[in-house]
Order: C-alpha cells, then structure tokens, then sequence
C-alpha cells in the first residue's frame, strides 16, 4: 500500500532562515515522488520531482529535495527563505509505472516572518 | 472527515464517447480546480471555479472538453468525444477562497481510453 505523510501542518521560519519540509512516504514499489506548490488563490506548481535517477533533486526557486530509500524519505530544503516563498506545499507519491495510483499528503503551510 | 469526493473512481471508454467526471466538494468550500495528472506532463491545471463562476480554464482544450457548476455541491468535467490522449488521473480540488487557501484533493478519477 501507498501512503505519503507531512509530518508539519504548519511551518514558520524567519526571511533568511533555512526551510524544512518533512515529508515521509510508504510504497511497496520504487516510487516517484513530487513537491508541488501552491500560492494563495494560484493553481499548483511543480518544484521538482524524482523518479529513480539522482537522490538529490534541485528545483526551482532554489528548493531541493533528497530521496533517502532507508528513512524513506523525501524532506524540500531551501537554504534561505524569502517572503514570496509563503505557500502550501504538497508531497505527492506515485508508482513509476502507474498513473492510478498518485496519493497527496496532506500540505504544509509555510510561513515566512519578516 | 470531510472530504472530496470524486466519481468514478475508475473509467475505461472507448474513443468517441462521451466521459463525465463528478466532484462533491467540501461543504462550504466556495473554489473548485480541476486537475489531470499524466506521467509525462505531472499536473495541468485544467479549469478553477470560485462561488461556482470559471474563473480560469485556459488549461482546458475547449474544443472537448467542458466544466461546469450545476450547484455548490456538485462539479462535473465532460469529455465529448473522448480521444486516448485523454487517458489520465483527473483530480478535483476544493477549498475555501482567503489569504493561504488550503485545497483538499479528492482521490482522483482514472480515466482510460481506448
């Protein structure tokens, strides 16, 4: 079975300030695994996906996230933040070899204080 | 545990029928998105919908396809006639339109056309 966890509903760092976004996921295959984004009254974004080539995944915006099989994981990283960056972000999983079976986590709000 | 609620959750047709896909969105939720996720082009963003008005569906190929808002309990998205590019998960999102909405995502219809 597949599932995808965010572990924070709710995040808030100061401008300048690192940014972590835990995300966990189960899947009993190799998965793909996406960060969207999506900003007030916007449609979602891609930042970047992985779908079994590097484990380190740069994005746009200066977001990167690291595919770790062992802690099956797959945390977005932003060095510094800025305010633009205020948003909902969501994990979302999916087999390779399959569109039908694409779970959403349940999204993280980031906060960004000035 | 409210949710959206998407039917049906599975559909294979043959080329030149007509689909429809049908949303409930979450009781009170005023914004509605349509989205359809494929392997190859992740997540399009097809139609939104605010206070059951389109406000943006340029994503949406106009010639086939069709959204609408019968009431503020039921999105439906036509396909007439179907063409096996088609083939997709489609998604409905709900939300309630602020500062930082929050969507909520059904668990997606497999459309499949043959």
């Amino acid at each position: 079975a597949q599932s995808v966890t965010q572990l924070d509903s709710h995040v808030s760092v100061s401008e300048g300030t690192p940014v972590l976004l835990r995300c966990n996921y189960s899947s009993s295959y190799s998965p793909s695994l996406f960060w969207y984004v999506q900003h007030p009254n916007k449609g979602l974004q891609l930042l970047l996906k992985y779908t079994s080539a590097a484990t380190l995944v740069k994005g746009i915006n200066g977001f990167e996230a690291e595919f770790k099989k062992s802690e099956t994981s797959f945390h977005l990283t932003k060095p510094s933040a800025h305010m633009s960056d205020a948003a909902e972000y969501f994990c979302v999983v999916s087999l390779y070899s399959s569109a039908s079976k694409i779970i959403f986590g349940s999204g993280t709000r980031l906060s960004i204080r000035p | 545990d409210a949710r959206v609620t998407q039917t049906p959750r599975d559909k294979v047709t043959e080329m030149g029928q007509e689909v429809t896909m049908r949303c409930q969105p979450i009781l009170g939720h005023n914004t509605v998105f349509w989205y359809r996720q494929t392997m190859m082009q992740g997540l399009e963003l097809l139609a939104y919908f605010r206070n059951r008005a389109p406000l943006d569906d340029s994503g949406m190929p106009k010639d086939r396809f069709s959204a609408e808002m019968p009431d503020a309990t039921l999105a439906t998205l036509k396909i007439q006639p179907s063409e096996p590019r088609d083939s997709a998960v489609y998604f409905c999102a709900s939300g309630l339109h602020r500062r930082n909405e929050k969507l909520f995502f059904g668990s997606g219809t497999q459309l499949s056309v043959l």
